[in-house]
């Protein structure tokens, strides 16, 4: 069955370092990968995905992830984070030939000026 | 583009009584919807996906009877916890999907805040 695993509950950075939150995934095929952030008290943004072609993903607000099929990984990365970053990011994989997903537990993300 | 909005996005309801939410997609027809829960701090669990005009499908564990989901049309769905009880306090979110398979795309609500007293 698929999983995901988020190994960082909550990690502290300050406004302008750099950003790597981690995402492992357990799927049998290529999967289909998302990272979504949910500001408090709202629902979830999508702020990037993965489905095929290149590892290297751009998405919004500067993110980028990088698929590494060998190490089963998604980690999201930003060069510099700022206030409004502050969220919960959650990963998700598609499940398996459904419509549904799978989330991780989260990583809330605090950001210090 | 692909605005989903739910509503309400709190409400606070006697114990036994019913309440029912709605979750509607503004700029693009959903052939799929889908309800989560979320308990504080924690992932997003998901409850139940509909398609319009057929039954919801469960997940297991998900009392039926007791979460009601309605997907009149393509572009609403609703959610009525039926004889809510304190334990059913939560933050439910809808996502709604234009298309269908494992690489379509969820969109979500803002989620309702549901509290039993």
């Amino acid at each position: 069955a698929q999983s995901v695993t988020q190994p960082d509950i909550h990690i502290t950075v300050s406004e302008g370092a750099s950003l790597e939150l981690r995402c492992n995934y357990s799927y049998g095929a290529t999967p289909y990968l998302f990272w979504y952030v949910q500001s408090p008290g709202q629902g979830l943004q999508l702020l990037l995905k993965y489905f095929s072609g290149d590892t290297l993903v751009q998405g919004i607000k500067g993110f980028e992830a990088e698929f590494k099929r060998s190490q089963s990984s998604f980690n999201l990365r930003k060069p510099s984070v700022h206030w409004s970053d502050a969220a919960e990011y959650f990963c998700a994989v598609g499940a398996g030939n459904t419509d549904k997903l799978i989330f991780g537990t989260g990583t809330r993300l605090q950001v210090f000026p | 583009g692909a605005v989903v909005s739910q509503h309400p996005s709190r409400v606070i309801c006697k114990s036994g009584t019913s309440v029912k939410i709605e979750c509607r997609s503004l700029d693009f027809q959903a052939t799929t919807m889908f309800w989560y829960r979320q308990f504080p701090k924690q992932s997003l669990m998901l409850m139940a996906t509909s398609n319009e005009g057929s039954k919801a499908t469960y997940e297991q564990g998900v009392e039926k009877d007791k979460f009601l989901i309605n997907h009149a049309s393509l572009t609403l769905s609703t959610l009525t916890v039926t004889s809510a009880h304190p334990e059913d306090s939560s933050f439910y979110i809808c996502s709604a999907s234009p298309a269908s398979g494992p690489d379509s795309v969820q969109y979500f609500g803002a989620g309702t805040r549901l509290s039993v007293l």
